[in-house]
C-alpha cells in the first residue's frame, strides 16, 4: 500500500501564478484533509472533506479550493499565488466509523512563492 | 474554539536525563495524539490516546492522558541523541466532523 500520496514534493510559484496540489489515497479511508505548516510552527487545517461530494472549510481556508469527486483523491488548488502561501502542505486521511482511530500523512509538498 | 498549547516550546537536555513535555486542550475531547517529525520531514505517529487515564508506552517515550484535566504528557526516559525531533500533540474533536487541531510543537535537542 502506498498510504498517502502528494505531489509534487517542491515547487516554486511566481507570485499571481496559480497551481494544483495533488494527494491520493488508496487505504479507501472516508476523510482527507490538508493543512499546511509554517516555519516553526504547528499544523493549520485548510480544508477537510467526510466523503466524495463534500467539503468544508478549516481554520485557513483563504485562497485555497478543493474538490473531492472519488474516495481516492483530494486536490488542492492554489489561485494568485501570494507569498504568505509559502508553506509546507500536508495531506491526510483517516477512517471514520470504521478504526483504528489513526490518521495517515503524506510527505508534503514544499511550495515556495516569489 | 479549540486551543492546544504545549510546553515548553524548545526544550535542550543531556542524554541520559528525564524531562516530561506537556500538553493542555480547552475544550473536551475523547482523542489525542502525539507525533514526531524530523526536519525537512512528514508526521510519524507515536501514540494515539483514547480514554482517560490511558498510558502507553514506546521504548523510552510514555504518554499519558487525563481528559478531566485537560491534560496529556510525553514522558521521555534516559534520552538519547536518536530522539532528537520536534513533538506535537494533537486533539481530535470527533462529532459531525473529525479534525485534528495541533500544538505548537515541542522542540527537543538530545546533546552528548
Amino acid at each position: 500500500n502506498a498510504g498517502v500520496t502528494q505531489t509534487p514534493k517542491f515547487r516554486i510559484l511566481k507570485i499571481g501564478q496559480s497551481m494544483t496540489l495533488q494527494c491520493t489515497q488508496d487505504m479507501n479511508h472516508n476523510y482527507m484533509y490538508w493543512y499546511r505548516q509554517d516555519p516553526g510552527m504547528g499544523l493549520k487545517l485548510i480544508y477537510y472533506s467526510v466523503g466524495a461530494g463534500i467539503t468544508d472549510k478549516g481554520e485557513v481556508p483563504n485562497g485555497y479550493n478543493v474538490s473531492r469527486s472519488t474516495t481516492e483523491d483530494f486536490p488542492l488548488r492554489l489561485e494568485l499565488a501570494a507569498p504568505s502561501q509559502t508553506s509546507v502542505y500536508f495531506c491526510a486521511s483517516t477512517s471514520v466509523g470504521q478504526g483504528p482511530f489513526g490518521y495517515t500523512f503524506g510527505s508534503g509538498t514544499r511550495l515556495t512563492v516569489v | 474554539e479549540l486551543k492546544v498549547e504545549q510546553n515548553p516550546l524548545f526544550l535542550s537536555m543531556q542524554e541520559g536525563k528525564n524531562y516530561t513535555i506537556y500538553c493542555n486542550y480547552s475544550t473536551t475531547s475523547d482523542r489525542l495524539y502525539w507525533y514526531r517529525q524530523d526536519p525537512g520531514k512528514s508526521l510519524e505517529s507515536l501514540f494515539v490516546l483514547l480514554s482517560n487515564g490511558a498510558v502507553k508506552q514506546e521504548g523510552r517515550l510514555m504518554a499519558s492522558l487525563d481528559t478531566k484535566a485537560r491534560l496529556s504528557t510525553l514522558h521521555i526516559t534516559a534520552a538519547v541523541h536518536d530522539l532528537s525531533a520536534t513533538y506535537f500533540c494533537a486533539v481530535d474533536l470527533r462529532g459531525t466532523a473529525s479534525k485534528l487541531t495541533f500544538g505548537t510543537g515541542t522542540r527537543l535537542q538530545v546533546t552528548l
